[in-house]
């Protein structure tokens, strides 16, 4: 599975939108991109995965770059209960294969 | 259908006793894995199992620790002989056979803790 990077923290105005950077220069054609976020002590959340189409749903939007060597996840109106470690994950779809959780970026919504 | 269920939250051994913590994967989520997370750190994955099989293990230190998803009944991780370092939160996954690899389900986690 391709190497992701993230940055390691980042901050947001409670009501602004949060954007969320993901690099992954190699990822490969097959490989999809997933966002999980985990709230302190609690166990990691899906958000959303794309594979190339940027993608919406009810918590988030993915925008993927052209190339897929990078995409931004963007949370609309961030709220306080947002605050979080976001992690970007890339992975395929082979079995066998597994979730593979990176530093992820933590997101502190403030008010 | 309720979520992953891992029990116990909370669980306190003393250095040399057994820890045994359960997951009980999501109806009709035949794929689990077990990560762990030490404090202030990140998430490690541990083993994965399908029933009745261990499909990787790498993840797994090779002394002390055993998993085993059964035919029936829930996935089992056994930590025997714990000591202070196995402190940490244990969370379990699971997803469908029709999921994408990626799509899976997290308990809220079993919080060990050694003394």
């Amino acid at each position: 599975d391709a190497k992701t990077t993230q940055p390691p923290s980042m901050d947001c105005a409670e009501g602004r939108a949060a954007n969320l950077p993901c690099n992954h220069s190699t990822i490969s054609g097959n490989e999809y991109v997933y966002w999980y976020r985990q709230i302190h002590s609690q166990g990691p959340q899906y958000i959303i995965h794309g594979l190339k189409n940027n993608e919406t749903n009810e918590m988030a939007s993915l925008i993927i770059t052209e190339d897929r060597k990078s995409s931004t996840l963007i949370l609309p109106h961030a709220t306080l209960r947002d605050t979080a470690v976001y992690y970007c994950i890339a992975i395929g779809n082979n079995a066998g294969n597994m979730l593979t959780f990176g530093g992820g970026t933590r997101l502190m919504v403030k008010p | 259908n309720a979520g992953v269920m891992q029990n116990p939250r909370h669980l306190v051994r003393r250095r040399g006793q057994e820890a045994r913590l359960r997951c009980s994967p999501m109806k009709g989520h035949s794929h689990v894995y077990w990560y762990r997370q030490l404090p202030e750190e990140g998430l490690k994955f541990m083993v994965y199992l399908q029933k009745e099989n261990i499909i990787d293990e790498s993840g797994m230190p090779k002394e002390r620790f055993s998993a085993e998803f059964p035919k029936e009944g829930p996935s089992i991780l056994r930590i025997q002989q714990v000591v202070r370092g196995d402190s940490a939160a244990y969370f379990c996954a699971s997803r469908q056979t029709d999921n994408r690899v990626g799509e899976a389900f997290f308990g809220q986690g079993t919080r060990l803790t050694v003394v």
